[in-house]
Formats: C-alpha cells, structure tokens, sequence
C-alpha cells in the first residue's frame, strides 16, 4: 500500500508570497495518478490539479503542480486570502489514498 | 451543469444502518466510475468505495470492507452506500465523487452528515 505524507502541517504566509506544498510517496507511481484538492472551510474538496501538473478547468494559474516518483509539489504564487485553505495530494488508482494534508494560512 | 446530490445522512445507534444516496445530473452518468469519500471532524480525507461505470467491479477501504456496500441504478443516475454495522468512528461528512477522465475526483457533492452515537 503507498502511503502519501505532505509537508509542512501547517504554513503561514502573506499575502503576494510564494506558498511551496510537498507530497511524498512511499513507494514511486505514475504521475498520471497525482492529484491535488483544495478544501476550504464547510466546503467540498474541489479538483487543482491532475495528472501531477495540469490545471483543473477555472483553477488560476497562479496554482502549479510539478514532480515525479515519489516527490511532488504543489506551489502557489502570488498568495491571496482567499487561498486559505487544506490542500490534500491524492494517489487515484486502486484502492486511492489522501495525504493527511496541508494547512495554508494567510496572515 | 455537472452536479451531486447526497442525502440520507443522519443520527443513527452504534450497530445500525443507514442507506446514502447520490442523485447525479449534468452528465452521463453511466459512462463515470463513481466513489465516496469521507472527513471525520476535524479530521482529512479518507476514501471509502468506489463503483465501476456498470455496477459490475466494486473496491472498498478494509476499514469499511463487509460493513459497507456500494451500489448504483445507472436508469437513475443515483450511487448508493449501504451502511450496516455502523461504529462511532463511522462518524464523518460523506461526499460523493465522481471518477473523471483525467484520473481525479473532478465533481464532488456538498456532502451529507452522517453521525453515529447512542
């Protein structure tokens, strides 16, 4: 079973920063199976990213995924509040599995 | 516009059951894998089951596996979770998702409550 960690638990940026996201997998797979959520709030998670660096439709292109193996990141530039958020890297093939997730906080 | 629909979510006893519903419209619903997705409070994402375009191959997390069922009635464009043998760490928000092309959730439903105490 490939077990997804991120890091860090929790980041605190400010507003125009850059926000950098890591996924890391214990075991290597396909990039087409990487993807990102972002879930605010008492809200569903919604689809960033897929195919570990495509842009889901509506996502701004402020959002970016890139990474291969076992190492993936998710970055975001330009930070906004409205970015605040837990952002969860997701393995889609059998039997898929969720990071425990990261928090973003815009001070 | 591509939407979900749960509903059946509610306050059930240690050891009952309760059935979810997923009502789909937008898409072709026959043509989608289709899967649940569960938060405990305060807790992440954990994906519970997922369900073949006809019904014919489903997969489940151990955690749920022979408690849970997941069915759908592609005439209705509705996927089902049959919960039985309900515990408390059953309790959670349970979305519905769909399964698209690109290998992601890519339309998720608002979710329904789903609260297991005595």
């Amino acid at each position: 079973e490939i077990v997804l960690t991120q890091s860090p638990g929790t980041l605190s940026l400010s507003p125009g920063e850059r926000a950098t996201l890591s996924c890391r997998a214990s075991q290597s797979f396909s990039t087409t199976h990487l993807t990102w959520y972002q879930q605010k709030p008492g809200q569903a998670p919604r689809l960033l990213i897929y195919g570990a660096s495509s842009r889901a439709t509506g996502v701004p292109d402020r959002f970016s995924g890139t990474g291969s193996g076992t190492d993936f990141t998710l970055t975001v530039s330009r930070l906004e509040p409205e970015d605040s958020a837990v952002y969860y890297c997701h393995r889609h093939e059998a039997s898929p599995a969720f990071g425990p997730g990261t928090r973003l906080e815009i001070k | 516009e591509e939407q979900l629909v749960e509903s059946g979510g509610g306050l059930v006893q240690p050891g009952g059951s309760l059935r979810l519903s997923c009502a789909a419209s937008g898409f072709t619903f026959s043509d989608y894998w289709m899967y649940w997705v569960r938060q405990a409070p305060g807790k992440g994402l954990v994906w519970v089951s997922c369900i073949f375009q006809d019904g014919t191959t489903t997969t489940y997390a151990d955690s749920v596996k022979g408690r849970f069922t997941i069915s759908r009635d592609n005439a209705k464009n509705t996927v089902y979770l049959q919960m039985n043998s309900l515990r408390a760490e059953d309790t959670a928000v349970y979305y519905c998702s769909r399964g698209g092309f690109t290998h992601s959730l890519d339309v998720w439903g608002q979710g329904t409550t789903v609260t297991v105490s005595s």
